[in-house]
């Protein structure tokens, strides 16, 4: 398709397992980016790309998230020994741009860790 | 911090103009208005974005104050599809630190 496709839609971890959530960006997009979203809040940053460049990580909640987009297109977030509290929706976003502020999101990789 | 306010939610009947207002006090010259909305379990999409010129598109219409403070985002006909959460931003739009943040957005209830 021609939108950001993120996968997978949901997964279900038990607390301490690793994850991986995986962004496919619309093609030719420079700019990538994470969000975290809990229930009955608005998307939180967690990171930027520009091409494969990590611009700005200072959203990661701590050193357990680690992202990256090794050729500057689909990028993967990871997320190891995984805690209830890492409970939400991860969103990504991509722009072709990174000066008219027009971000295409995902619909996101929903995370429950029980 | 987000750096605007909105009201946590708001009615409209089906039909009706759905005005959402956003302050935006602290705006710096450089910065841009940007409305996302977000319907359930999908991901936020945008709507409109600004500087200071009053702006218009198929979607919506977003109007700015003059001294840029606070703005209006305008459904002109709302349908029951446009219940969503409401996103006003404000944004550096040429800056290296290219981030948007979120606040809790405005919930749009549409009543039929």
């Amino acid at each position: 398709g021609a939108g950001v496709s993120q996968s997978p839609r949901y997964k279900v971890a038990k607390r301490g397992q690793d994850v991986a959530l995986r962004c496919d960006p619309i093609s030719g997009h420079v700019s990538l980016f994470w969000y975290q979203q809990a229930l009955g809040q608005g998307p939180e940053f967690l990171t930027y790309f520009q091409n494969e460049a990590q611009l700005d990580k200072s959203g990661l909640p701590s050193d357990r998230f680690f992202a990256e987009r090794p050729e500057g297109s689909v990028s993967t977030l990871k997320i190891q020994r995984t805690q209830q509290e890492d409970s939400a929706v991860y969103l990504c976003a991509s722009s072709f741009r990174t000066d008219t502020g027009e971000l295409f999101f995902g619909e996101g990789s929903r995370l429950t860790v029980l | 911090d987000a750096k605007t306010t909105q009201p946590p939610s708001m009615d409209c009947a089906e039909g009706r103009a759905a005005n959402l207002p956003c302050n935006h006090s602290t705006i710096s010259g450089n910065e841009y208005v940007y409305w996302y909305r977000q319907i359930h379990s999908q991901g936020p999409q945008y709507i409109i974005h600004g500087l200071k010129n009053n702006e218009t598109n198929e979607m919506a219409s977003l109007i700015i104050t003059e001294d840029r403070k606070s703005s209006t985002l305008i459904l002109p006909h709302a349908t029951l599809r446009d219940t969503a959460v409401y996103y006003c931003i404000v944004r550096v739009g040429l800056n290296r630190d290219d981030k948007i943040i979120f606040g809790k957005g405005t919930r749009l209830h549409i009543l039929p």
